[in-house]
């Protein structure tokens, strides 16, 4: 199976401040992630697809970039509801697998 | 806008079995790929399943596999995770999630709460 490994684990940020989340493949996925934000007791929510395809709605302080076994999330000015665990999701190959999470918290 | 309640969780003991539901409304749901996603208490999110828009595919998570079983109704609009077997690590608040392209996976669009499965005697 295709492992995706995230950093950094967790980061303090402030609001306002540029945020930057990576996530590296164990073997070459093309632009086959996504990233989804999760906040606790709730629905994980889709933020991007393909690896750089912002979904409809989501604001566009969001941007992922990326391809083959290296990409990033980028939140370009952290908001009071930003705070949450970021995931990313591998659909090169089965089982689609699961990044281990970045945790965003206030500094 | 898709809209998922997955129902059907609850206790159960080792070695016991359990089916969840998950009513989709908002979509053409014949028309989409469906996954089943958990997570344990203090995890991360964990893939579980993939069901292809007919039913006639379907792909496991390596925990899972042979023991779990991934379907669908499309005529009630509605998706199914039969569990057997179940060990305590299967302990988990469990999301049905549409794909987000359609026929060829390419992301998990969730629009539930989730229901709570917890495996112990």
């Amino acid at each position: 199976a295709i492992q995706l490994t995230q950093s950094p684990s967790s980061l303090s940020a402030s609001v306002g401040d540029r945020v930057t989340i990576t996530c590296r493949a164990s073997q070459g996925i093309s632009t086959d992630l996504a990233w989804y934000q999760h906040k606790p007791g709730k629905a994980p929510k889709l933020l991007i697809y393909e690896a750089s395809s912002l979904k409809s709605g989501v604001p566009s302080g969001f941007s992922g970039s990326g391809s083959g076994t290296h990409f990033t999330l980028t939140i370009s000015s952290l908001q009071p509801e930003d705070f949450a665990i970021y995931y990313c999701q591998q659909f090169y190959s089965y089982p689609f697998t699961f990044g281990p999470g970045t945790k965003v918290d206030i500094k | 806008q898709v809209q998922l309640a997955e129902s059907g969780g609850g206790v159960v003991q080792p070695g016991g079995s359990l089916r969840l539901s998950c009513a989709a409304s908002g979509f053409t749901f014949s028309s989409f790929g469906m996954h089943w996603v958990r997570q344990a208490r203090g995890k991360g999110l964990e893939w579980v399943a993939f069901i292809r828009n007919d039913g006639g595919k379907e792909y496991y998570g390596d925990s899972v596999k042979g023991r779990f079983t991934i379907s669908r109704d499309n005529s009630k609009n509605t998706l199914y995770l039969q569990m057997d077997s179940l060990r305590a690590e299967d302990t988990a608040v469990y999301y049905c999630a549409r794909d987000f392209r359609g026929v060829i996976p390419a992301a998990c669009d969730f629009g539930g709460q989730g229901t709570l499965v917890t495996v112990s005697s």
